[in-house]
């Protein structure tokens, strides 16, 4: 059975720190992995990853893939009371073209 | 502007009933998928699918059903079989089952048991 496992499970920090959420997986035929942020409501497209190494990147937040690892790690520098909300992972992989989802990390950022 | 909507953002149900939550997408997309979320947890998979008239169950499909005779419309009954219906539930749809699926997200329905 495909594992999906982040952590932590919840932070709080305060405006201008910076973050790191970790997405490790357990799957057979790795596809990608994909990030999600859900601030209330609908979940929202950060990446998909699919190559080890290589670094995607949008405004403060950057991610990367460990393939060998099985990891995943999703940075947010100098973060904003907008980075607050939860922050899924999911793995595509094996036969199946459904990902599979993480229990997510919920993000509260402090002014 | 291409989107997924659902209908109603709050719903209360009474223990017993039968109640139907609306997905319609107008991204032109051939799947699509229900979701299941509680406190804490991840997304959990009731029930998807790849193409008009055809449906698979996911993970949690016990205690609901689902129908897709249009492409735009995937509507989720959750029946009173359904012991703990109370959760947050996501509609999703992508272009098809294939590799890098990304997924796109309506706004969900909040459904509370009471």
């Amino acid at each position: 059975e495909d594992k999906v496992v982040q952590s932590p499970l919840s932070l709080v920090v305060h405006e201008g720190d910076t973050v790191t959420l970790n997405c490790s997986y357990e799957v057979t035929n790795f596809r990608s992995l994909l990030w999600y942020k859900q601030e209330k409501k609908a979940p929202t497209f950060l990446f998909m990853l699919t190559s080890s190494g290589i670094e995607k990147k949008s405004g403060r937040l950057s991610s990367i893939l460990d393939k060998k690892e099985l990891f995943s790690i999703l940075n947010i520098t100098a973060t904003q009371t907008g980075d607050s909300a939860v922050y899924l992972c999911a793995v595509e992989a094996g036969g199946s073209y459904i990902p599979t989802f993480g229990r997510g990390t919920s993000l509260i950022v402090h002014p | 502007d291409g989107g997924i909507t659902q209908s109603p953002k709050y719903l209360f149900r009474k223990e017993g009933q039968n109640v139907t939550l609306s997905c319609e997408q107008n991204l032109n997309h051939d799947a699509m998928y229900w979701y299941r979320q509680d406190p804490g947890q991840g997304l959990r998979l009731i029930y998807y699918s790849q193409i008009v008239n055809d449906f698979q169950k996911g993970d949690i499909a016990e205690g609901y059903s689902v129908s897709r005779e249009k492409k735009e419309s995937f509507p989720l009954t959750v029946t009173s079989a359904q012991k703990n219906p109370t959760a947050f539930y996501l509609c999703a749809s992508s272009i098809g089952l294939v590799i890098y699926n990304e997924q796109f997200f309506g706004p969900g329905t909040r459904l509370t048991v009471l």
